[in-house]
């Protein structure tokens, strides 16, 4: 399968800082990318979806001025969660679409990156 | 509303054959058979998608009912490391989003 990946995998940062994951395509090129985000013990949940070149679309209830999401290339998203508070400790994961024949679209996902904040 | 039914939790020995429920009654002509799973503090990982023919790949089989109704994930012969919340989603193969429900906790134990 095509491989995602994000870095940092773990980061930890005091409130009111702000932090950037990114998000990878190794071996495939993805118009449109997506962040999830996963609290303990829950399933995940769909932050938004990247397209490159254009503004991101955002779920109900996430902000945009807070999670601020670019899609510069082909192979890279970029997700900064601004002015970041305890509550936004979360586990984020990206994954990217990748057409695999009849147009039927198989989402990859990447390895996560745990935020802790401070 | 929930597209998807599964178990919250199955036991597996190792060795023996996982077999892994999801009821999708109300499933559209159009919509696919996803299954992923999540290895704990991991992404989620694709196995095996289909849309009404059973399914086959290196990691797992796919059986899906005749009425698409319902399918099973099998995984031949379950690992420890196979241990991992498995999830069943439907969707449009075209440019849907995945939707994650709360998926099955499946323990393989020695």
């Amino acid at each position: 399968g095509a491989v995602v990946s994000q870095h940092p995998s773990r980061v930890i940062c005091k409130s009111g800082t702000s932090v950037k994951i990114e998000c990878r395509s190794l071996d495939f090129q993805a118009t449109t990318m997506f962040w999830y985000r996963q609290f303990p013990k829950k399933s995940l949940m769909l932050m938004a979806t990247s397209n490159e070149g254009s503004k991101a679309t955002y779920e109900q209830g996430v902000e945009k001025d807070k999670f601020l999401i670019n899609h510069a290339s082909l192979t890279l998203s970029t997700l900064t969660v601004t002015s970041a508070h305890p509550e936004d400790s979360s586990f984020y994961i990206c994954s990217a679409r990748v057409t695999e024949g009849q147009r039927v679209e198989t989402q990859y996902f990447g390895p996560g990156t745990r935020l802790l904040v401070l | 509303d929930a597209k998807t039914t599964q178990p919250p939790s199955m036991d597996c020995a190792e060795g023996r054959a996982a077999n892994l429920p999801c009821n999708h009654s109300t499933i559209s002509g159009n919509e696919y058979v996803y299954w992923y799973r999540q290895i704990h503090s991991q992404g989620p990982q694709y196995i095996i998608h289909g849309l009404k023919n059973n399914e086959t790949n290196e990691m797992a089989s796919l059986i899906i009912t005749e009425d698409r109704k319902s399918s099973t994930l099998i995984l031949p012969h379950a690992t420890l490391r196979d241990t991992a919340v498995y999830y069943c989603i439907v969707r449009v193969g075209g440019y849907s989003t995945l939707t994650f429900g709360k998926g099955t906790m499946l323990l393989v134990s020695p």
